[in-house]
Formats: structure tokens, sequence, C-alpha cells
């Protein structure tokens, strides 16, 4: 049973540049129809696309993150990272990495989510 | 702005059939396969349905999905309690070259 936990610093401060870690357990970041990505959730808001990456390091971000967004992987320490650039307030989310698996098209696992707060 | 729009809350009683719109483009929900998420308070997203109207194993057969031309839907029937929490479409945007979701939906079980 494939599991992903993300991690990282839950406070940011404005200006900073925003890192996470998705560490994935029970199977592995380069075998199977599968990339991966980041999402997030701004409190009382609605889901939103961050980015993309495929085990062969292409990716593909939300083009209005897209100056700011790198997302990297790491296959034979499995794990795959976020960094976010000139973070603000607004950069203040619950983010989750997540499975996509190609067959379907979906997210079909996710992480439980880590709480990021943007402030000095 | 969210690309695919939804209704904010949508309601019914126990037992009732409710249904989720979610309204895209030709570039959207037109020509690339719709998934459903549940997510409930404090937990990760789930997925629901896959490829418009596919459902994962373990997910109960009262979650339908069905699309024609740029709208979507999600029809729970035989509602329950535990069905009390927030929806979201999404599908990928060719113009965008990126995943889009929808801005979710709260169903309310009276």
């Amino acid at each position: 049973q494939v599991q992903l936990l993300e991690s990282g610093p839950g406070l940011v401060k404005p200006s900073q540049t925003l890192s996470l870690t998705c560490t994935v357990s029970g199977g592995s970041l380069n075998t199977g129809p599968y990339y991966w990505s980041w999402t997030r959730q701004p409190a009382g808001k609605g889901l939103e696309w961050i980015g993309r990456i495929y085990p062969s390091g292409s990716t593909n971000y939300n083009p209005s993150l897209k100056s700011r967004v790198t997302i990297s992987i790491d296959t034979s320490r499995k794990h795959f990272s976020l960094n976010l650039s000139s973070v603000t307030a607004a950069d203040t989310a619950v983010y989750y990495c997540a499975r996509v698996d190609r067959r379907l098209p979906g997210m079909d696992v996710w992480g439980q989510g880590t709480t990021v707060t943007v402030s000095s | 702005q969210s690309v695919l729009t939804q209704p904010p809350s949508a309601s019914g009683t126990p037992g009732q059939r409710v249904t989720i719109s979610c309204s895209g483009s030709s570039s959207n929900i037109g020509s690339n396969p719709v998934a459903w998420y549940q997510h409930l308070p404090g937990a990760a997203p789930k997925l629901l349905i896959y490829n418009h109207n596919q459902r994962p194993s373990g997910v109960p057969d009262r979650f339908s999905g069905s699309t024609s031309g740029t709208s979507a839907s999600l029809a729970i029937s035989g509602l329950q309690s535990e069905d009390e929490t927030d929806y979201s479409c999404a599908a990928w945007d060719d113009s965008l070259n990126g995943y889009v979701f929808g801005s979710g939906t709260k169903v309310t079980v009276l």
C-alpha cells in the first residue's frame, strides 16, 4: 500500500522560499503508470493544482505560479519536492502531495497534507 | 476564480438524490476526462470518480458521474449523513496546460 507523507516548515516568512518534501513508502517513484503532483487549499477556498513531475523529471506547472515554482524528484531517495519562492500571505494553505495514475487519470493516493503559514 | 464552476452548496434529506453540477469549457471538460474528489474536513481529498463515470474500488455505487459537452455532474443517491462534506470536480485544461479544479460544493444532509 503506497503512502505519501509531506514534511517541511509550518511557518515561512514573507519573501522567503517555501520548501516541502513528499516521501513515498510502500512503493517506488519510478515504476508503474504514475506521476506525482502537488496541490494546495487555502482556508475556506477550493483546491488549487500547483504542478506535476514525471519520474523522468519532466514537469508542468500551474501558469499562475509558474514563475515561482520548482518541483524536483529524487527516485533513489523516494521523495519529490516543492519549492515556492517569494511567498506572501496568499500562499498560506494546506499543501498536499499526491500520486496520479495515468490510466485513470486521477489523483488516487494523497498525503495527509501539511499546513504552511506565511507570516513574519 | 476557478476555471470550473460549481454551485457553492447543495442539500438533501437522508435517502434523497443530490446532484452537483460542474461547468467548464471545450478546453477542459469538453475534451478531457473528468474526475470528482470528496474532501472530508481534516482529511486528504479522496478520488470518487475518474474518467467521467468510473468508480475506484471501494467507492459505493451511490456515487455516479456523467459528462455532456462542457458540463459534468456528480449524483449521490440514497444520501447518507456521512456524505455531508465538500466535493470538487477536476479535469486537465489543454489551453492552460494544467490541471484545474472546480470551486467546490458543500453538501449538507438536512
